[in-house]
């Protein structure tokens, strides 16, 4: 089965621009989740979905980071304006369901560099 | 609230040599546990993962870890260490009731000398 997909793998932005984060998961897991993994750090979850529904966004900044699943399959994770302090890599995985004895599968990631 | 504390950061192996990685966790019941390997430049992939039952669970790539109820621990273990082997490895714990909460440990990033 092809794994999860993500786009771009590298973006170079300055600060205060806005940026976009495209992921496609494994067909048929319902939940959705997007990390952000600093460096010299394990990912951080920012923001879980169900279907198209929201089930932890608690960690999401939400001033300046959305995100959304609305069709239930793939999803785009914005920032805007970027900070210096968002540089990182975003991580998207997928897992069957919710429970976490599900195994999460991760896509490449993309790598944000914000100057 | 679970955490994990994965308490060496760099650990450095010759080739050949066995390796061990630490990983405490917090958790008020027995937790879902759960080693992942990441490459440079690529996504996390699961090692390995306990459950309940045995307390020695095999994984992939020649990797095993062992649940230590009495110290709160699941340390990943390997006999003899690749080259391939380079990489970071986490750490994850999984809450088994009322939540949907999985937290990462911060890594252990393994060097492994020729």
């Amino acid at each position: 089965e092809a794994g999860v997909a993500q786009s771009p793998r590298y973006k170079i932005i300055e600060k205060r621009q806005s940026v976009a984060f495209w992921c496609n998961p494994i067909s048929g897991h319902a939940t959705l989740y997007w990390y952000q993994q600093i460096l010299g750090q394990g990912p951080k979850l920012l923001i879980q979905f169900q279907n198209n529904g929201v089930v932890d966004d608690s960690q999401l900044p939400k001033d300046r980071f959305s995100a959304e699943r609305l069709k239930g399959v793939d999803s785009t994770l914005k920032i805007q304006p970027a900070k210096l302090e968002d540089s990182a890599v975003y991580l998207c995985a997928s897992s069957r369901g919710l429970a976490t004895y599900n195994e999460q599968f991760f896509g490449p990631g993309t790598r944000l560099t914000v100057l | 609230a679970q955490s994990v504390t994965q308490p060496d950061i760099h650990i450095t192996v010759s080739e050949g040599a066995s390796l061990e990685l630490r990983c405490n966790y917090s958790y008020g019941a027995t937790p879902y546990l759960f080693w992942y390997v990441q490459s440079p430049g690529q996504g996390l992939q699961l090692l390995l993962k306990y459950f309940s039952g045995d307390t020695l669970v095999q994984g992939i790539k020649g990797f095993e870890a062992e649940f230590k109820r009495s110290q709160s621990s699941f340390n990943l273990r390997k006999p003899s260490v690749h080259w391939s082997d380079a990489a970071e490895y986490f750490c994850a714990v999984g809450a088994t009731s009322g939540t949907y909460k999985y937290i990462f440990g911060t890594g252990t990033r393994l060097k492994v000398l020729a």
